[in-house]
């Protein structure tokens, strides 16, 4: 099956510095790579996602880009504020038929 | 967005019994549902997929017998801890999608405590 890894495991950074996440993936198959935001306790949250037919996308401070050749994606946070804090996770899909998840990254952002 | 209602949000449960929980997908029809569990600070470790109509797919590693799976409606996906031991008490989430659309929305989570 499809094996993702992310990096880093955590994340701190001052509030209006960058935060990039960085994922890799195994099975080529894979074409929909989701990014979700899950803050403790709680379910979670779609944040942005990308299809394998696009190299970039962005969302006002929240972009993704992926290397299909190299099968890694990275999700970009610019300005980042103190609401940023979470752990990030990263996922895989092929056509939506299974989601498999890195490991994630727990962001905090310094105020 | 989607919405996906799980119940219940928290079930404690005395070991070696059975608990049962409930993932519906209230504005959509969910052709698939995943059911995923997560320890402690960890990510969300894949137990099985769910079509309707059809037996779940189950991941390696994870007890069919033990965690049963039941996706009878488009609507409706039961996952069932049967036998509960402490070391099943974790953070329970199911996640839905469509035929028409990759993205997965995800319950509420079941926090599940076997004593």
């Amino acid at each position: 099956g499809e094996n993702v890894e992310q990096h880093p495991s955590t994340l701190s950074v001052q509030e209006g510095d960058s935060a990039v996440i960085k994922c890799t993936y195994s099975d080529s198959a894979s074409n929909y790579f989701p990014w979700y935001k899950q803050e403790l306790g709680k379910r979670p949250q779609l944040i942005i996602d990308i299809r394998s037919n696009v190299g970039e996308k962005k969302d006002q401070r929240i972009a993704v880009t992926l290397n299909k050749t190299a099968k890694h994606f990275s999700l970009h946070i610019t300005e980042t504020q103190p609401e940023d804090s979470a752990v990030y996770f990263c996922a895989a899909s092929n056509t939506g038929n299974q989601f498999y998840f890195g490991t994630g990254t727990s962001l905090t952002v310094i105020p | 967005g989607a919405v996906v209602s799980q119940h219940p949000s928290r079930v404690i449960c005395k070991s070696g019994t059975s608990v049962k929980i409930e993932c519906r997908s209230l504005d959509f029809q969910a052709t698939t549902m995943f059911w995923y569990r997560q320890f402690p600070k960890q990510s969300l470790m894949l137990m099985a997929t769910s079509n309707e109509g059809s037996k779940a797919t189950y991941e390696q590693g994870v007890e069919k017998d033990k965690f049963l799976i039941n996706h009878a409606s488009l609507t409706l996906s039961t996952l069932t801890v049967t036998s509960a031991h402490p070391e099943d008490s974790s953070f329970y989430i199911c996640s839905a999608s469509t035929g028409g659309r990759t993205e997965a929305f995800f319950g509420q989570g079941t926090r599940l405590t076997v004593v």
